[in-house]
């Protein structure tokens, strides 16, 4: 157990909704990530939080979103969903802020599938 | 920007047998490498990392990675596999500024019994 929880597990949904996946980071964490894992994508770096401010944007769609919480915890919001949107979306938590080496642990993912 | 290639998709060895999974990076500044395992269904679970100091990093259950700069690798070892180390591997980069971590595709390891 990495520590990093993810909820809800599994969302199926329809095309054109909108979903919330949470996150609540490791104990004493201050750094939040965002991932999309899909089959022909691979692993794909979303967007950083620290402390409650964005740090970096990746392949992040302009129809998602996320925050992260004065307690920490983190949202990703997806809108207007579309079939390949399907993927294992992870919640990684670490320390630092900066890239230092620190190790950065991830959730179990939550599987999202869009019919 | 950082990159991750893995040549390798799928990795097949006997049980007993050493395994080797490639990794090699390209970053612009000094690289920190991660490998991470992926067991069906579950999260991505950290092995080892190398971030300075000896080219020899151990880690969980028993792999090890060495860190090689002049051939940018940093490919992933174990002496003795077991069926249960049977999953995907992923190696990843980020460099020494402020940048994500960058994954490869994946190995996917198969131990035979």
């Amino acid at each position: 157990d990495s520590g990093v929880t993810q909820t809800p597990k599994h969302l199926i949904t329809a095309t054109g909704q909108r979903v919330t996946l949470r996150c609540s980071p490791r104990s004493g964490d201050l750094s939040v990530y965002w991932y999309q894992q899909s089959l022909d994508q691979g692993l794909q770096f979303l967007i950083h939080y620290y402390n409650g401010e964005e740090r970096a944007k990746g392949n992040i769609l302009e129809r998602f979103s996320a925050q992260q919480f004065p307690d920490l915890h983190s949202e990703l919001n997806l809108s207007s969903l579309e079939l390949g949107d399907s993927a294992l979306y992870f919640c990684a938590s670490s320390v630092a802020d900066r890239s230092s080496g620190n190790t950065i642990y991830f959730g179990e993912g939550s599987w999202l599938t869009v019919v | 920007a950082q990159s991750v290639a893995q040549p390798e998709d799928q990795v097949n060895v006997a049980e007993g047998n050493p395994l080797t999974v490639k990794c090699t990076y390209s970053v612009s500044g000094n690289p920190y490498l991660f490998w991470y395992v992926q067991y069906p269904n579950r999260g991505l679970q950290f092995l080892l990392k190398y971030i300075t100091g000896d080219n020899l990093v151990k880690g969980s259950y028993g792999f090890e990675a060495e860190f090689n700069k002049s051939q940018t690798s940093f490919h992933l070892k174990k002496p003795s596999a077991l069926v249960s180390d049977s999953a995907l591997y992923f190696c990843a980069v980020m460099d020494s500024g402020n940048t994500p971590l960058v994954f490869g595709k994946g190995t996917r390891l198969s131990v035979i019994a």
